[in-house]
């Protein structure tokens, strides 16, 4: 079947940069995109990228390459309120309308 | 006031026990999902809907049903449950016509079976 991989942790001091990758497994999809959720809170939206390239939001970027099915979001600038997990979802191109979520990747911020 | 708004948050049941797990929203979406979060598996979709009348199953739909009962709320059941249902479950909505990917989640449900 179809999945996301994505490290299950990272851990990194304030105010440095941390790169999330994520990889897709398929043949195509429509865009992917990044949510941050806070110790089982709601998941809540970053960025969605639609087209390959960089989309830029303030500290958070996220990237997408459709040749390489591959993407990342990357945080700079850390801060200890980053410290969260964060999820890649695409939308297959099979199943327009759903999104399939990776497994989340455990930011871990220390002074 | 939350847009999406789940009840209850928090549930304990015993196996076999029916349990619905409601989700309201003020969002005026069409679209609604309800998905399921383990530990180390992400979310996984149980049901979605893009309409009162479109009920569709996702990746994980057996055990669970669910009803759609206006465009505002989405309703999930469990008609019996056992334990490995235990798990948090999130209510989303989206307005896909934007064409950003984004889904809005509801606080969650944290239900317990025993």
């Amino acid at each position: 079947g179809q999945s996301l991989e994505q490290p299950s942790e990272v851990t990194a001091v304030e105010g440095a940069i941390v790169q999330i990758n994520c990889t897709y497994q398929t043949s195509g999809f429509y865009g992917l995109s990044w949510y941050q959720q806070h110790d089982g809170g709601a998941p809540t939206f970053l960025s969605y990228n639609g087209l390959d390239g960089l989309e830029e939001t303030g500290r958070f970027s996220s990237f997408l390459s459709r040749s390489d099915s591959y993407g990342y979001l990357l945080l700079q600038e850390l801060q200890m309120k980053d410290s969260a997990s964060y999820f890649c979802a695409v939308s297959p191109r099979d199943s327009w309308g759903k999104l399939q979520f990776g497994a989340g990747t455990q930011v871990v911020v220390t002074p | 006031d939350a847009d999406v708004t789940q009840t209850p948050r928090n549930r304990i049941t015993k196996t076999g026990k029916r349990i619905m797990l409601e989700c309201s929203q003020t969002k005026g979406h069409d679209r609604m999902y309800w998905y399921r979060q383990d530990p180390g598996l992400g979310l996984r979709l149980i049901y979605y809907s893009f309409d009162v009348k479109d009920i569709n199953k996702g990746e994980i739909s057996d055990g669970y049903s669910v009803s759609r009962q206006a465009q505002a709320k989405f309703s999930l059941s469990l008609e019996s449950a056992i334990p490995n249902q235990t798990a948090l479950y999130f209510c989303a909505t989206s307005d896909w016509d934007r064409g950003d990917g984004e889904l809005f989640f509801g606080e969650g449900s944290r239900l317990t079976v025993l």
